[in-house]
């Protein structure tokens, strides 16, 4: 059975770090990896999409990496701001189908 | 485009009233739709999905039903609501860009009391 754990579960930074999300999978047999942005109360926001034959995807400030032998991806946002604060969620399917597994979510605020 | 529609937004029940949840889904030809539950402290689960009209498969055991009456609709219900049913419930569609990327709606919150 698939297990995704995102490491750390908070996160507070002053606005202009550079910061790292951590996400990791227990079944490396992944089609591919999502990243999703939830802000409080709302739905979920797609923010990037990393195939399994990819290693890395990035739109704008944000860059998603994929290891699949190590069963890692990490989110990097660079330069962050305010408006970045939100929960970050990453997730992977688990069939051929698109019913996703969900990590535990990291919770980012960033201080102006 | 692609759009979820879900309603109502928030909602607050007694224990053992009934539940309805509705999903409405435009701008895919993607027929499978996805509820998912956020509990406290408990992040996202699987809880139903849905490859057509009248055809729902349960990933979880759980006090709750769904149905697919019509192809862009699907609903989430409950005779008798639990204290644990409490949670935020979102409807998905697949964009149909890539397999296992989900477009997801705004959700519906539920408390029961």
């Amino acid at each position: 059975k698939q297990e995704v754990t995102q490491i750390p579960a908070a996160l507070s930074v002053p606005e202009g770090e550079n910061l790292v999300l951590n996400c990791s999978f227990t079944d490396s047999a992944i089609y591919n990896l999502q990243w999703f942005r939830q802000d409080p109360g709302k739905g979920l926001t797609s923010l990037l999409l990393i195939q399994s034959s990819q290693r890395e995807q990035t739109s704008g400030r944000l860059n998603a990496s994929l290891d699949k032998s190590s069963g890692r991806s990490t989110l990097y946002i660079a330069a962050s701001q305010p408006g970045d604060s939100a929960t970050y969620l990453c997730a992977v399917p688990y069939n051929a189908g698109n019913m996703l597994t969900f990590g535990g979510g990291t919770r980012l605020m960033v201080k102006p | 485009s692609q759009t979820i529609h879900q309603w109502p937004a928030t909602l607050v029940q007694p224990v053992g009233s009934p539940l309805s949840l509705e999903c409405t889904v435009e701008g895919t030809s993607n027929p499978n739709l996805y509820w998912y539950r956020q509990a406290a402290g408990r992040g996202l689960q699987l809880l139903f999905y849905s490859v057509g009209i009248g055809q729902i498969s349960s990933e979880v055991p759980q006090n709750l039903s769904a149905s697919r009456p019509q192809d862009r609709q699907f609903i989430l219900s409950s005779k008798k609501l639990l204290l644990s049913d409490s949670g935020f419930y979102l409807c998905a569609s697949p964009t149909g860009r890539a397999p296992g990327e989900l477009f997801f709606g705004e959700g519906s919150r539920l408390t029961v009391l």
